[in-house]
């Protein structure tokens, strides 16, 4: 098993539907992150977790929600998707020395 | 303000041919990582090196070299010897002390054949 899973791999929506990204991670690490990846800018931090009772906005957290589960499970929702969150999205976990990322998924808001 | 700037969009070579990835970060912290991923065209991201502030040896690994330089804020990649598979978006990352990762905008890298 890898890593870090993320589930779906991929995920066509229609806009205004409430859809939810998930993440399990077996390295057992505390800290774990939501990028968004788009052409041209790079992966972009949404939020990040560094415990499961500590979540935190990263700089573009508008329209998303996250939740930590538990220590290996951070989800990734979006309440009502548009056209524009439309990216690549990331999970990754790190021991704060080294960082692991899933494989990624790609979502289509139509 | 960006972190980590890449200023090379895109760099396309022929197959044999070095190219090199130019990367600039800016961090106030006397400690921190920087880091080289490799995006292939399937899209999962590769780890290829991290490197501490405080180690400012140039880094060899193959066909892949990467010269750190802390008086300019730069850690620049060169593949040698390109090859088609080295095709891929290279990412530059840092991480400072508040544990997150940043990164730049990344470079296209095309080897033709």
């Amino acid at each position: 098993d890898a890593d870090v899973t993320q589930t779906p791999r991929n995920r066509i929506t229609k806009t205004g539907k409430r859809i939810m990204l998930e993440c399990s991670q077996t390295k057992g690490h505390d800290r774990m992150y939501w990028y968004r990846q788009d052409p041209g800018l790079g992966l972009r931090l949404i939020y990040y977790s560094f415990d499961v009772k500590d979540i935190n906005k990263g700089e573009i957290s508008d329209g998303y929600s996250v939740s930590r589960q538990a220590q290996a499970k951070f989800s990734l929702s979006l309440e009502s998707a548009i056209p524009n969150q439309t990216a690549l999205y990331f999970c990754a976990t790190s021991d704060g020395y080294g960082y692991t990322f899933g494989s990624g998924t790609r979502l289509t808001v139509v | 303000a960006q972190k980590v700037t890449q200023a090379q969009t895109e760099i396309s070579v022929v197959e044999k041919e070095d190219v090199t990835l130019d990367c600039v970060y800016e961090t106030r912290d006397t400690t921190y990582y920087l880091f080289w991923y490799k995006q292939p065209p399937s899209g999962e991201l590769v780890f290829l090196i991290r490197r501490n502030s405080f180690d400012e040896q140039n880094e060899i690994s193959g066909r892949y070299s990467w010269n750190f330089q802390k008086s300019t804020s730069s850690f620049n990649f060169t593949i040698t010897a390109s090859q088609v598979v080295d095709s891929a978006v290279y990412f530059c990352a840092l991480s400072e002390n508040d544990y997150k990762l940043s990164f730049g905008a990344g470079t296209t890298v095309t080897v033709r054949a």
